[in-house]
């Protein structure tokens, strides 16, 4: 069963503006953590916001911060500004409890395109 | 940057052959990870290991066997290539928190086609 869930396949921003990157995720486990991966169109992954479950305050990196809502079971990732730059391919990933901490699920990614 | 590679960046095989792929960290990390990467499923864990001889399988490991002899090498092996194993794989490897493994990095791919 899916764990992660990305509804937005993909969304316009202008630059500047602020955008909202939803993700939902499904977990019995009280230990677990939440991340963010951005993918450029060269392919790389790259690494940008953790939040884990026991955070009280919500996890910021720079322009980029996540909105955990723990009962809701969501994650959200907030850009704030958005640069061309920041066009890409969004992923949103968990890791489960103690038992299964090596396994990482990605959600299917939202592209997400600046314009100018 | 993490110092992870991937061997080969690109391979076209037929059907029906043997595969090996191989990841390179020197970072000393225990957590390595290989992904599967196909348009409108992310990243798909394939078979993970946390430590030398100790390996675990992922959602979509029918088909791949794995090994870790090494701490710094994974070595991905497709038995019998089939063209549903064409795809962008992904090597990962972890640091740790607590025990846990934490933020990933990624090498850079290798783009596979089976034909």
């Amino acid at each position: 069963a899916q764990k992660i869930t990305q509804t937005q396949p993909g969304m316009f921003v202008q630059e500047k503006e602020a955008v909202t990157l939803d993700c939902t995720y499904d977990t019995s486990d009280q230990s677990y953590g939440l991340f963010w991966y951005k993918q450029p169109s060269s392919g790389e992954m790259i690494f940008l916001i953790y939040q884990g479950s026991y955070d009280e305050q919500n996890a910021t990196e720079g322009r980029y911060s996540l909105n955990f809502q723990k009962a809701r079971k969501s994650a959200n990732l907030v850009i704030s500004a958005s640069q061309l730059g920041d066009s890409a391919m969004y992923f949103c990933a968990m890791r489960e409890g103690t038992d299964s901490w090596g396994k990482f699920q990605f959600g299917a990614g939202t592209q997400v395109v600046v314009t100018p | 940057d993490a110092g992870i590679t991937q061997s080969p960046r690109h391979k076209v095989t037929e059907t029906g052959t043997p595969v090996t792929l191989r990841c390179h960290q020197t970072e000393n990390h225990r957590y390595m990870y290989w992904y599967r990467q196909d348009p409108g499923h992310g990243l798909r864990l394939i078979h993970y290991s946390y430590g030398v001889k100790d390996t675990d399988k992922g959602e979509v490991s029918d088909g791949y066997s794995v090994s870790r002899s090494k701490t710094e090498d994974f070595l991905l092996t497709l038995e019998s290539a089939t063209s549903s194993q064409t795809s962008v794989y992904f090597c990962a490897i972890s640091e740790e928190a607590g025990g846990a493994p934490y933020e990933q990095y990624f090498g850079p791919g290798t783009r596979l086609t089976v034909t």
